[in-house]
């Protein structure tokens, strides 16, 4: 189940799973959003994106939903590996011409084999 | 392609000494870099941002004299933490845009330790 700790929410799921991750974001005027994938000691790797004038976008095993309406940014993860274990954050565009980005809180997401 | 490296991955350094950590496009050319602070289970919070051959522009409550930062080429942008506290202790990591992409390329981060 999903629980929110100290810092960090955090997300455990069988392998095999489906895991959804869920994202609040702060700027109704925010116009393109992305999920990154951090594991322990690394930087943060792309995943997916997603433009404001879009509300549905599938990856490979990842699809990301965004509702305006409520600010909310989801990542779903198909089929969930034990490789998936990781910290997972939503960040927004928070405008400007250097398209500064503001990251979420994140989420970590661990696979139980 | 779009490969970003740090250095050093890690260092530690004693107080009030100070410290450069290099960030560099390999692979393309990035008019913007970013730097990033993150403390243990925390998110990314931005430091700055950096124009090639422009002064950089820090976020609020960010001491721009205690972090400098050099965005001298177009491949290259140093942060150099001065006069360093065991509060500057913390992952950093940049990242960079090229001329034409939205998409920042994160690099590997360093991880500082001031003793």
């Amino acid at each position: 189940g999903e629980s929110v700790g100290l810092h960090l929410p955090t997300l455990s799921v069988q392998e095999g799973d489906n895991s959804i991750i869920n994202c609040a974001y702060s700027n109704s005027a925010s116009d393109y959003f992305i999920w990154y994938k951090q594991e322990s000691g690394k930087g943060p790797q792309f995943i997916i994106d997603i433009r404001s004038n879009m509300d549905k976008r599938q990856g490979q095993r990842v699809t990301v939903l965004l509702n305006k309406t409520v600010k909310h940014l989801s990542l779903q993860i198909a089929a969930t590996q034990p490789g998936d274990s990781a910290v997972y954050f939503c960040a927004e565009n928070s405008g400007g011409s250097n398209y500064k980005l503001t990251f979420g809180k994140g989420t970590l997401l661990t696979v139980n084999p | 392609g779009a490969v970003v490296s740090q250095h050093p991955s890690w260092v530690i350094c004693k107080s009030g000494t100070s410290v450069k950590i290099e960030c560099r496009s390999l692979d393309f050319q990035a008019t913007t870099m970013f730097w990033y602070r993150q403390f243990p289970k925390q998110s990314l919070m931005l430091m700055a941002t950096s124009n090639e051959g422009s002064k950089a522009t820090y976020e609020q409550g960010v001491e721009k004299d205690k972090f400098l930062i050099n965005h001298a080429s177009l491949t290259l942008s140093t942060l150099t933490v001065t006069s360093a506290h065991p509060e500057d202790s913390s992952f950093y990591i940049c990242s960079a845009r090229g001329p034409v992409s939205y998409e920042q390329y994160f690099g590997p981060g360093t991880r500082l330790t001031v003793t």
